[in-house]
């Protein structure tokens, strides 16, 4: 069983830029979530999804960012434009179903670093 | 709101040496409580976790009990290998599942 992919797991980008992370769950996995990671402090959620639709996006920081999960498959995270506080590790996320019988499986994260 | 918070490291340790990384937290209700783990260039694992009070979670030599009454869930291993070494994050979840609040990690390093 392939685990949760993240590209690019590198990308550096000026400020102004625009950036688009992706997220393949684990097949058949309907929970999506992604988090970050800012300066090594705590890890923070952003959003939930439950196959395409959005369960909680209560974590994202502003509209600069926008996630999408079309088909309900993979996902994406972009940030339009970028800044300077953007700079961190984007988690992904995802799990079959919701308790504790369901653990989160996660990504290797995208190294996003905006100068 | 809620709110983990967790030993600040590095913690360098000699290999079989005990390890214990303290972790408390703030929240209503009864959240249940998680240890996560991320070795060098990898995602986060689940390590071990305990859903109420009084629960033992254990999982590769590690364990961490639930404590209500000192809102605690520290982690300890007897002896520790260099292959432990890792970052390792406290978490709790209470409303919703998978929306996690983490503490900021813990990094661990075990020389030989």
């Amino acid at each position: 069983e392939a685990g949760v992919t993240q590209f690019p797991s590198h990308s550096v980008i000026e400020k102004g830029q625009t950036v688009t992370l992706r997220c393949d769950p684990i097949s058949g996995h309907d929970n999506l979530y992604w988090y970050r990671r800012v300066m090594g402090k705590e890890i923070k959620f952003l959003l939930h999804f439950v196959k395409e639709s959005k369960q909680d996006e209560s974590g994202m920081p502003n509209n600069r960012f926008l996630a999408e999960r079309t088909g309900g498959t993979y996902s994406t995270l972009k940030v339009q434009p970028a800044e300077l506080e953007d700079s961190g590790v984007y988690f992904c996320a995802s799990s079959q179903g919701q308790g504790p019988n369901s653990p989160l499986h996660f990504g290797n994260g995208t190294r996003l670093t905006v100068t | 709101g809620d709110s983990v918070t967790q030993m600040e490291g590095p913690v360098t340790l000699s290999e079989e040496a005990f390890l214990t990384i303290n972790c408390t937290y703030t929240a209503t209700g009864y959240p249940s409580l998680f240890w996560y783990v991320q070795y060098p260039g990898e995602g986060l694992q689940l390590l071990l976790k305990a859903t109420k009070a009084d629960d033992k979670g254990s999982n590769k030599g590690f364990e961490a009990t639930y404590r209500k009454e000192t809102t605690s869930f520290h982690l300890e291993k007897g002896s520790v290998q260099v292959s432990d070494s890792a970052v390792y994050f406290c978490a709790l979840s209470r409303d919703s599942w998978g929306k996690f609040q983490f503490g900021a990690g813990t990094q661990v390093v075990v020389t030989p």
